[in-house]
């Protein structure tokens, strides 16, 4: 069965500092990961995604993640972070292999970045 | 017009009563999904469809059911509401193939 881990509920950063949100994986397979950002009183936004390719994954507002297989992680990263980052996050988990192959979710790290 | 709608955006319901979340998506998509989301523990799969006439059971299917009534509306029911059912439901729907989901909006669900 396919797993999430957010090690972190919260992470907290001053503006102008880089960012990492953590995420850990488990699939028997090989994995197609994503990161979604929920603002407040929002659905999920589509943030990034790693299917095959370059280890590192650029995506939206400035946003990237480094897939690591032999550490099965998948964190997101922001060179400088903006007090409009603060959000909720998501790391998502698919089995490209698995019969049932619906999304995986960790349990979210609320940024907050502070002026 | 939002690409996934939900509705209500808010409800509240008394212990015991049916009630009915609806989806509909302008995507075109085949895939649709319901999860809940509790603080603490992310976002649960209630149910799924990949069409019209598929029906799959998620993590946490007990106490739920779903219609998919037409490839764009998806719709949950509890049909006796609990208290531990009070969180925020989302839908969402994707393509086959190497992508994400589209996520509506949310309803936030209260059971007193």
């Amino acid at each position: 069965a396919q797993s999430v881990a957010q090690p972190e509920d919260q992470v907290n950063v001053a503006e102008g500092n880089p960012l990492t949100v953590k995420c850990t994986y488990s699939v028997s397979g090989n994995p197609y990961l994503f990161w979604y950002v929920q603002y407040p009183n929002r659905g999920l936004q589509f943030l990034l995604k790693y299917i095959t390719g370059d280890n590192l994954v650029k995506g939206s507002y400035g946003f990237e993640a480094e897939f690591n297989k032999s550490q099965t992680s998948f964190h997101l990263k922001k060179p400088s972070a903006l007090v409009s980052d603060s959000a909720l996050y998501f790391c998502a988990v698919r089995d490209m292999g698995g019969e049932n192959n619906d999304m995986r979710f960790g349990a979210g790290t609320r940024l907050t970045v502070k002026p | 017009d939002a690409d996934v709608t939900q509705t209500p955006r808010n409800r509240i319901t008394k212990t015991g009563k049916r009630i009915m979340l609806e989806c509909s998506q302008t995507k075109g998509h085949d895939r649709m999904y319901w999860y809940r989301q509790d603080p603490g523990l992310g976002l649960r799969l209630i149910y799924y469809s990949f069409d019209v006439k598929d029906i799959n059971k998620g993590e946490i299917s007990d106490g739920y059911s779903v219609s998919r009534q037409a490839q764009a509306k998806f719709s949950l029911s509890l049909e006796s509401a609990i208290p531990n059912q009070t969180a925020l439901y989302f839908c969402a729907t994707r393509p086959g193939g190497n992508y994400g989901y589209t996520f509506g909006s949310g309803t936030r669900l209260t059971v007193v």
